[in-house]
């Protein structure tokens, strides 16, 4: 079964600090992973994936992840956090598409509360 | 500018009622997406579109119908039979399925 979790529900740090939102996941044959930010009564938005290549992929605003295959892991960092980052964060994994189907399911996790102090 | 339009931003029901959200995209893409987002339980996927005239249910998909006769619209009906419906409801797509999935502003759905 394909499943994402975010074992934090929030996450807190100080402005200029670096930060860390983690993520782990489950799923069989290679994931394509996601992370998207959401606002408060916003939609999501697209910060960055990793299909395949290089483990440690950059994104928009400054965020990069790492994937790490042996750990099933997927955490998103940003050396040097800002106010503005605060926000609700949510990891997705999508399901390689099978022969039955041209769709890879997206799952999300539960999102993770990150507040930024100044 | 290209993007996915959602409307109404927000939306009141009566109980017994059905209501519609619209939905439309004019970024090409052929697969479209419902999800609805709860507190503290993430995204659930309503139902979800790979081409037009063609529609699958995903994980909660009781209680909603979906249409898909343009390309570009997707829009979700909240029907009577959904007994918890407030919440707040987003509409995605991608260029194909095997795609970064876009999403749309939200909706809010309340019953009253």
């Amino acid at each position: 079964a394909q499943s994402v979790a975010q074992p934090e529900d929030q996450v807190n740090v100080a402005e200029g600090n670096p930060l860390t939102v983690k993520c782990t996941y489950s799923v069989s044959g290679n994931p394509y992973l996601f992370w998207y930010v959401q606002y408060p009564n916003r939609g999501l938005q697209f910060l960055l994936k990793y299909i395949t290549g290089d483990n440690l992929v950059k994104g928009s605003y400054g965020f990069e992840a790492e994937f790490n295959k042996s750990q099933t892991s997927f955490h998103l960092k940003k050396p040097s956090a800002l106010v503005s980052d605060s926000a609700l964060y949510f990891c997705a994994v999508r399901e390689p598409a099978d022969r039955g189907s041209t769709l890879g399911r997206l799952y999300f996790g539960r999102g993770t509360q990150l507040t930024v102090w100044p | 500018d290209g993007g996915i339009t959602q409307s109404p931003k927000y939306l009141f029901r009566k109980e017994g009622q059905n209501v519609t959200l619209s939905c439309e995209q004019n970024l090409n893409h052929d697969a479209m997406y419902w999800y609805r987002q709860d507190p503290g339980q993430g995204l659930r996927l309503i139902y979800y579109s790979q081409i037009v005239n063609d529609f699958q249910k995903g994980d909660i998909a009781e209680g909603y119908s979906v249409s898909r006769e343009k390309k570009e619209s997707f829009p979700l009906t909240v029907t009577s039979a959904q007994k918890n419906p407030t919440a707040f409801y987003l509409c995605a797509s991608s260029p194909d399925s095997g795609n970064t999935i876009y999403f749309g502003e939200g909706s809010w759905l309340t019953v009253v």
